[in-house]
Protein backbone atom coordinates (compact mmCIF):
# COMPACT_ATOMS: atom_id res chain seq x y z
CA UNK A 1 0.00 0.00 0.00
CA UNK A 2 1.04 3.63 -0.99
CA UNK A 3 1.89 6.17 1.76
CA UNK A 4 0.86 9.84 2.24
CA UNK A 5 1.74 11.59 -1.21
CA UNK A 6 1.97 15.45 -1.65
CA UNK A 7 2.04 17.26 -4.38
CA UNK A 8 4.10 19.07 -5.67
CA UNK A 9 7.08 18.39 -4.16
CA UNK A 10 8.15 22.42 -4.40
CA UNK A 11 6.82 25.11 -5.48
CA UNK A 12 7.37 28.75 -6.14
CA UNK A 13 5.43 31.34 -6.19
CA UNK A 14 5.05 35.30 -6.23
CA UNK A 15 4.21 37.24 -3.00
CA UNK A 16 0.50 37.99 -3.08
CA UNK A 17 -0.44 34.55 -5.43
CA UNK A 18 -2.85 32.32 -4.10
CA UNK A 19 -1.13 28.20 -3.66
CA UNK A 20 -2.90 24.87 -3.30
CA UNK A 21 -1.14 22.28 -1.60
CA UNK A 22 -2.94 18.48 -2.13
CA UNK A 23 -2.50 15.70 0.10
CA UNK A 24 -3.31 12.05 -0.28
CA UNK A 25 -3.36 10.06 3.21
CA UNK A 26 -3.41 6.23 3.46
CA UNK A 27 -6.52 4.83 2.41
CA UNK A 28 -8.75 4.43 5.37
CA UNK A 29 -6.63 6.86 7.93
CA UNK A 30 -9.43 8.59 9.51
CA UNK A 31 -7.40 11.61 11.14
CA UNK A 32 -5.58 13.79 8.48
CA UNK A 33 -3.07 16.89 10.22
CA UNK A 34 -0.92 19.74 8.42
CA UNK A 35 2.06 21.04 9.64
CA UNK A 36 4.48 23.72 8.30
CA UNK A 37 8.20 23.59 9.34
CA UNK A 38 10.03 26.30 8.72
CA UNK A 39 13.90 26.27 8.27
CA UNK A 40 15.55 24.77 11.41
CA UNK A 41 12.40 25.14 13.01
CA UNK A 42 10.04 22.20 14.86
CA UNK A 43 6.99 21.27 13.15
CA UNK A 44 3.44 23.62 13.65
CA UNK A 45 0.28 22.10 13.69
CA UNK A 46 -1.85 23.74 11.55
CA UNK A 47 -5.32 22.31 10.99
CA UNK A 48 -6.78 18.40 12.03
CA UNK A 49 -9.38 16.46 10.51
CA UNK A 50 -10.67 13.26 12.37
CA UNK A 51 -13.94 11.61 9.74
CA UNK A 52 -16.98 13.92 9.47
CA UNK A 53 -16.53 16.18 12.21
CA UNK A 54 -15.70 19.84 11.95
CA UNK A 55 -11.68 20.32 11.82
CA UNK A 56 -9.68 21.73 14.56
CA UNK A 57 -8.92 25.09 13.24
CA UNK A 58 -6.70 26.15 16.02
CA UNK A 59 -3.05 26.24 14.28
CA UNK A 60 -4.13 28.33 11.09
CA UNK A 61 -1.94 31.07 11.29
CA UNK A 62 -4.37 33.74 9.68
CA UNK A 63 -6.97 34.11 7.42
CA UNK A 64 -5.23 33.41 4.29
CA UNK A 65 -5.11 29.64 5.27
CA UNK A 66 -8.08 27.37 4.79
CA UNK A 67 -8.30 23.45 4.50
CA UNK A 68 -10.58 21.27 3.51
CA UNK A 69 -11.29 17.67 2.97
CA UNK A 70 -13.26 16.06 0.61
CA UNK A 71 -15.18 12.94 0.92
CA UNK A 72 -12.79 12.06 3.90
CA UNK A 73 -9.87 11.52 1.61
CA UNK A 74 -8.07 14.01 0.29
CA UNK A 75 -7.00 17.09 1.38
CA UNK A 76 -6.23 20.63 0.08
CA UNK A 77 -4.43 23.54 1.84
CA UNK A 78 -4.87 26.93 0.22
CA UNK A 79 -2.96 29.85 0.98
CA UNK A 80 -4.61 32.76 -0.13
CA UNK A 81 -2.12 35.91 -0.84
CA UNK A 82 1.31 34.68 -0.08
CA UNK A 83 3.42 36.39 1.91
CA UNK A 84 7.31 35.72 1.75
CA UNK A 85 6.96 34.41 5.88
CA UNK A 86 4.70 31.77 3.99
CA UNK A 87 7.72 29.79 3.08
CA UNK A 88 8.10 26.56 4.37
CA UNK A 89 8.04 23.58 4.15
CA UNK A 90 4.16 22.19 4.64
CA UNK A 91 3.71 18.27 5.66
CA UNK A 92 0.62 15.96 6.10
CA UNK A 93 0.28 13.13 7.98
CA UNK A 94 -2.52 10.52 8.61
CA UNK A 95 -3.58 8.25 10.87
CA UNK A 96 -5.78 5.49 11.29
CA UNK A 97 -7.28 5.99 14.75
CA UNK A 98 -7.16 7.67 18.15
CA UNK A 99 -3.95 6.63 19.90
CA UNK A 100 -2.47 5.46 16.67
CA UNK A 101 1.20 6.60 15.38
CA UNK A 102 1.30 9.12 12.37
CA UNK A 103 2.59 8.78 9.16
CA UNK A 104 3.90 11.88 7.22
CA UNK A 105 3.95 12.50 3.63
CA UNK A 106 7.22 13.58 2.18
CA UNK A 107 5.96 17.43 2.46
CA UNK A 108 5.87 20.15 -0.34
CA UNK A 109 8.17 22.75 0.02
CA UNK A 110 7.11 26.31 -0.88
CA UNK A 111 8.72 29.44 -1.29
CA UNK A 112 7.53 32.81 -1.70
CA UNK A 113 9.48 35.23 -4.34
CA UNK B 1 7.87 27.52 27.83
CA UNK B 2 7.05 24.69 25.08
CA UNK B 3 4.92 22.00 26.66
CA UNK B 4 7.82 19.61 25.11
CA UNK B 5 11.34 20.04 25.77
CA UNK B 6 13.66 18.04 24.65
CA UNK B 7 17.84 17.45 25.30
CA UNK B 8 20.20 17.40 24.47
CA UNK B 9 19.42 19.85 21.59
CA UNK B 10 22.59 18.38 19.28
CA UNK B 11 24.41 15.33 19.90
CA UNK B 12 27.83 13.78 18.33
CA UNK B 13 29.03 10.50 19.29
CA UNK B 14 31.18 7.79 17.23
CA UNK B 15 29.64 5.30 15.72
CA UNK B 16 28.73 1.97 18.03
CA UNK B 17 28.20 4.66 21.06
CA UNK B 18 24.92 4.17 23.04
CA UNK B 19 22.68 7.41 23.01
CA UNK B 20 20.38 8.47 25.01
CA UNK B 21 17.81 11.49 23.89
CA UNK B 22 15.32 12.77 26.41
CA UNK B 23 11.91 14.10 26.08
CA UNK B 24 10.01 16.05 29.22
CA UNK B 25 6.97 16.81 28.70
CA UNK B 26 4.14 19.32 31.18
CA UNK B 27 1.18 18.48 29.51
CA UNK B 28 -1.14 15.54 30.41
CA UNK B 29 -0.85 12.72 27.71
CA UNK B 30 -2.45 9.72 25.92
CA UNK B 31 0.55 8.87 24.16
CA UNK B 32 4.13 9.69 23.33
CA UNK B 33 5.47 9.23 19.47
CA UNK B 34 9.21 8.97 18.38
CA UNK B 35 9.74 10.21 15.22
CA UNK B 36 12.92 10.08 12.88
CA UNK B 37 13.31 13.16 10.42
CA UNK B 38 16.06 12.38 7.88
CA UNK B 39 18.58 15.01 6.23
CA UNK B 40 16.68 15.25 2.89
CA UNK B 41 13.58 16.15 5.49
CA UNK B 42 11.49 12.83 5.21
CA UNK B 43 9.64 11.65 8.34
CA UNK B 44 9.58 8.22 9.79
CA UNK B 45 7.36 6.72 13.19
CA UNK B 46 9.76 4.98 15.34
CA UNK B 47 7.19 4.52 18.41
CA UNK B 48 4.35 5.08 19.86
CA UNK B 49 3.74 4.67 23.74
CA UNK B 50 2.15 5.25 26.84
CA UNK B 51 3.80 2.90 29.20
CA UNK B 52 6.54 0.83 29.91
CA UNK B 53 9.35 0.78 27.28
CA UNK B 54 8.83 -0.46 23.46
CA UNK B 55 12.19 -2.16 21.70
CA UNK B 56 12.51 -2.22 17.51
CA UNK B 57 16.33 -3.65 16.11
CA UNK B 58 18.78 -1.16 18.21
CA UNK B 59 16.42 1.68 19.37
CA UNK B 60 14.98 1.27 22.65
CA UNK B 61 11.76 3.76 24.18
CA UNK B 62 10.69 3.93 27.49
CA UNK B 63 8.70 6.37 29.04
CA UNK B 64 7.75 7.41 32.82
CA UNK B 65 4.39 8.83 33.28
CA UNK B 66 4.74 10.03 36.64
CA UNK B 67 7.68 11.78 36.11
CA UNK B 68 6.50 13.09 32.76
CA UNK B 69 9.38 11.53 30.49
CA UNK B 70 10.65 9.67 27.76
CA UNK B 71 13.78 8.56 26.72
CA UNK B 72 15.06 7.01 23.25
CA UNK B 73 17.93 4.82 23.32
CA UNK B 74 20.40 3.46 20.47
CA UNK B 75 22.30 1.20 20.58
CA UNK B 76 25.48 0.33 18.47
CA UNK B 77 24.81 3.46 16.82
CA UNK B 78 25.77 3.81 13.52
CA UNK B 79 26.54 6.96 10.83
CA UNK B 80 23.32 5.93 8.97
CA UNK B 81 21.77 6.85 12.45
CA UNK B 82 22.54 10.29 11.75
CA UNK B 83 19.20 12.78 11.75
CA UNK B 84 16.50 14.18 13.57
CA UNK B 85 14.86 13.02 16.00
CA UNK B 86 11.33 14.48 17.58
CA UNK B 87 9.11 13.63 20.47
CA UNK B 88 5.58 14.50 20.23
CA UNK B 89 3.33 14.14 22.79
CA UNK B 90 -0.41 13.68 22.30
CA UNK B 91 -2.45 16.17 24.47
CA UNK B 92 -4.77 13.91 26.71
CA UNK B 93 -7.47 17.03 26.72
CA UNK B 94 -7.95 16.91 23.07
CA UNK B 95 -6.91 13.68 22.02
CA UNK B 96 -6.06 14.66 19.03
CA UNK B 97 -3.44 17.67 19.31
CA UNK B 98 0.72 16.42 19.27
CA UNK B 99 2.74 18.97 20.78
CA UNK B 100 6.30 18.73 19.42
CA UNK B 101 9.89 19.13 20.61
CA UNK B 102 12.04 21.08 18.83
CA UNK B 103 14.08 17.93 17.94
CA UNK B 104 17.42 16.48 18.83
CA UNK B 105 19.84 16.82 16.14
CA UNK B 106 22.05 13.83 16.17
CA UNK B 107 25.48 13.02 14.14
CA UNK B 108 26.90 9.64 14.09
CA UNK B 109 30.87 10.03 13.05
CA UNK B 110 32.68 6.82 11.50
Amino acid sequence: GAGVSQSPSNKVTEKGKDVELRCDPISGHTALYWYRQSLGQGLEFLIYFQGNSAPDKSGLPSDRFSAERTGGSVSTLTIQRTQQEDSAVYLCASRLAVFNEQFFGPGTRLTVL
Amino acid sequence: KNEVEQSPQNLTAQEGEFITINCSYSVGISALHWLQQHPGGGIVSLFMLSSGKKKHGRLIATINIQEKHSSLHITASHPRDSAVYICAALCQNTGNQFYFGTGTSLTVIP
